[in-house]
């Protein structure tokens, strides 16, 4: 099984700064038919549902503010949060679907300061 | 928009059985693959099992394989997780999700508690 590990665990930064998380695989998820990166990270507010924010590493998903970028390839790969909003205020999960099992990371709170 | 609304979850003594369903609707839901994953209290989310469109290919977590078993009836747009033999440890919440580009979605989920 592929073993994502997300750091920090717990994030508070202040509204308008910006926010950084990362996620490293125990292997590679670039998938060589495409050259992609099989990784995407969620935002999981409480008592709702993951929601997508990125695909393939780096795509924004449609409707995702522009301040959400996703980088990072093979196996080290960074959420940024440009300018922290108040609404950003939740638990990050990074997930590989380059091979199942499906894995996700262990999740990163992010709070403001 | 992709919609899909779980239903079935409940409260089930250790060793007991439930079938979960998931109803789809917004998107083409008979070309894709579907995917039941779970998430316990407090924790993260963890996948279970997948089904491919046609419903001849399902992968399992080893942590159910044997036990669950995923379904799919593409006339009536709709997922399902047969789960026997259930265990304390697989109280949680149960999501119905596509993870494919271009239809992705996660329903609000259905609870099922473990307890007796």
């Amino acid at each position: 099984d592929i073993v994502m590990t997300q750091s920090p665990d717990s994030l508070a930064v202040s509204l308008g700064e910006r926010a950084t998380i990362n996620c490293k695989s125990s292997q590679s998820v670039l998938y060589s038919s495409n050259n992609k990166n099989c990784l995407v990270w969620y935002q999981q507010k409480p008592g709702q549902p993951p929601k997508l924010l990125i695909y393939w590493a780096s795509t924004r998903e449609s409707g995702v503010p522009d301040r959400f970028s996703g980088s990072g390839s093979g196996t080290d790969f960074t959420l940024t949060i440009s300018s922290l909003q108040a609404e950003d205020v939740a638990v990050y999960y990074c997930q590989q679907y380059y091979s199942i099992p499906i894995t996700f990371g262990q999740g990163t709170r992010l709070e403001i300061k | 928009e992709v919609q899909l609304v779980e239903s079935g979850g409940g409260l089930v003594q250790p060793g007991g059985s439930l079938r979960l369903s998931c109803a789809a609707s917004g998107f083409t839901f008979s070309r894709y693959w579907m995917h039941w994953v779970r998430q316990a209290p407090g924790k993260g989310p963890v996948w279970v099992s997948r089904i491919n469109s046609d419903g001849n290919y399902p992968n399992y977590a080893e942590s159910v394989k044997g036990r669950f078993t995923i379904s799919r009836d593409n006339a009536k747009n709709t997922l399902y997780l047969q789960m026997n033999s259930l265990r304390a440890e697989d109280t949680a919440v149960y999501y119905c999700a596509s993870l494919n580009e271009g239809a992705t979605g996660w329903g609000q989920g259905t609870l099922v508690t473990v307890s007796s």
